[in-house]
């Protein structure tokens, strides 16, 4: 069974760029959740797909917006970026539902200057 | 609104126990825990859904009172490889995990 992939490792972006982050969930995985972790804080919340839809949103701005493709793989894309967007990145694949447990990538550590 | 969890930090010997508590202020289906160590992903520990159930397995067990809207992670003769920052993932259904700060736990040999 193949876990959960997530690229690139490390990001280094300057203020006002944009970025785009990729996730492959695990096998048989329909349902991936992304996550912003600042430093010293727990993870926090902002969208989950399912098949290729949208099916809920933390509280971040839209300049967050995602993408999950037919194979469930995911990307995350953050436009207009600032120096608080500085967080490790996470995603996390389901396999049914959110009462089943969350397999999280290692993540990507952004870093905005 | 992100669960509250006590204590924010916990310094053990190796073989003593632990209880970690998480509450929220608002009704839950179910209630997550995750450790999470230095530079890596959280790894997930177990779920607890409505019912008040206890799960466990090893010697890491939880439990979960959904009429107080709270739940205890135990965490019994500590391991040195229980260290890590344990975190609480509350979910109401549509808003995806909501997570608490997390509780710092260190072991000593």
């Amino acid at each position: 069974e193949t876990g959960v992939t997530q690229s690139p490792t490390h990001l280094i972006k300057t203020r006002g760029q944009q970025v785009t982050l990729r996730c492959s969930s695990q096998s048989g995985h329909n349902t991936v959740s992304w996550y912003q972790q600042a430093l010293g804080q727990g993870p926090q919340f902002i969208f989950q797909y399912y098949r290729e839809e949208e099916n809920g949103r933390g509280n971040f701005p839209p300049r967050f917006s995602g993408l999950q493709f037919p194979n469930y793989s995911s990307e995350l894309n953050v436009n207009a970026l600032e120096l608080d967007d500085s967080a490790l990145y996470l995603c996390a694949s389901t396999g049914q539902g959110f009462n089943n447990e969350q397999f999280f990538g290692p993540g990507t550590r952004l870093t905005v200057l | 609104q992100q669960p509250v969890q006590s204590p924010q930090a916990v310094i053990l010997r190796e073989g003593e126990d632990a209880v970690i508590n998480c509450s929220s202020s608002k009704a839950l289906y179910s209630v997550h825990w995750y450790r999470q160590k230095h530079g890596e992903a959280p790894v997930f520990l177990m779920i607890l859904l409505k019912g008040g159930e206890q799960k466990g397995h090893d010697k890491i067990s939880a439990s979960f009172n959904e009429k107080k809207q709270q739940s205890s992670l135990y965490l019994t003769a500590s391991q040195l490889s229980y260290s890590g920052t344990y975190f609480c993932g509350t979910d109401r259904g549509a808003d995806g995990l909501t997570f608490g700060k997390g509780t710092h736990l260190i072991i000593q040999p």
